[in-house]
């Protein structure tokens, strides 16, 4: 079968780095996003990574690695508005989109 | 620019009625998906239309049907309620083209509805 694994829920004080891990086992690999999404409120494009490497976008960054089947999204100088959940997903063989459960980033002033 | 917007925003029905979800895509997208999202979990794929055709679709029974119309505004229809039923309905819209696996989903707010 095809799993996304994230951790559950997250805390981090305002100011600080944060990092959040994907791992996936899925049929094939067409690219991976991160979405956030605010309670109550509709998931919002992050990023997107196809290939090995790190892609930067301001203050957050997010990391692929296809042989090991990683993902992680980095999330610096928190604010308080980072509070929400990131959503790790992975396009496979089939073009279709397999999310993950969500990672609750909670941020403590 | 509108983003995608969807309706009703709530929605409470009882068991074994049926339902009808509604979504207008994003300016220029032409391809609408729909997922069910439970409290506390990531959305899970119901299906996906493009060209007034369902092209793709997810683990879910046929008691859950859509429809595109030719402005490529769409509809979910969920037949014979169940209390498992209960979820956000979302609904997302891209544009197909080349390479268009790796084009950003646009989500609407959702539907929220409820089953008593």
């Amino acid at each position: 079968g095809q799993n996304i694994d994230q951790p559950t829920e997250m805390t981090a004080t305002e100011g600080a780095i944060v990092q959040i891990n994907c791992t996936y086992q899925t049929s094939g690999f067409n690219g991976l996003f991160w979405y956030q999404q605010h309670a109550g409120e509709a998931p919002t494009f992050l990023s997107y990574n196809v290939l090995d490497g790190l892609e930067e976008k301001g203050r957050f960054s997010s990391f692929l690695s296809r042989s090991k089947g990683y993902s992680y999204l980095l999330l610096k100088e928190l604010q308080m508005k980072d509070s929400a959940s990131y959503l790790c997903a992975v396009v496979d063989s089939n073009y279709q989109l397999i999310w993950g459960a969500g990672t609750k980033l909670i941020i403590k002033p | 620019d509108a983003g995608v917007t969807q309706s009703p925003t709530h929605l409470i029905k009882t068991r074994g009625q049926q339902v009808t979800l509604r979504c207008s895509p994003k300016s220029g997208h032409d391809t609408v998906s729909w997922y069910q999202q439970a409290l506390g979990q990531g959305p899970q794929f119901i299906f996906q239309y493009y060209e007034e055709e369902e092209r793709q679709r997810g683990n879910f029974p046929d008691r859950f049907s859509g429809h595109q119309f030719p402005n490529y505004s769409s509809e979910l229809n969920v037949n014979a309620l169940l209390l498992g039923d209960s979820a956000l309905y979302l609904c997302a819209s891209s544009r197909m083209g080349q390479g268009h696996y790796n084009s950003p989903l646009h989500f609407g707010n959702g539907t929220r509805l409820t089953v008593t």
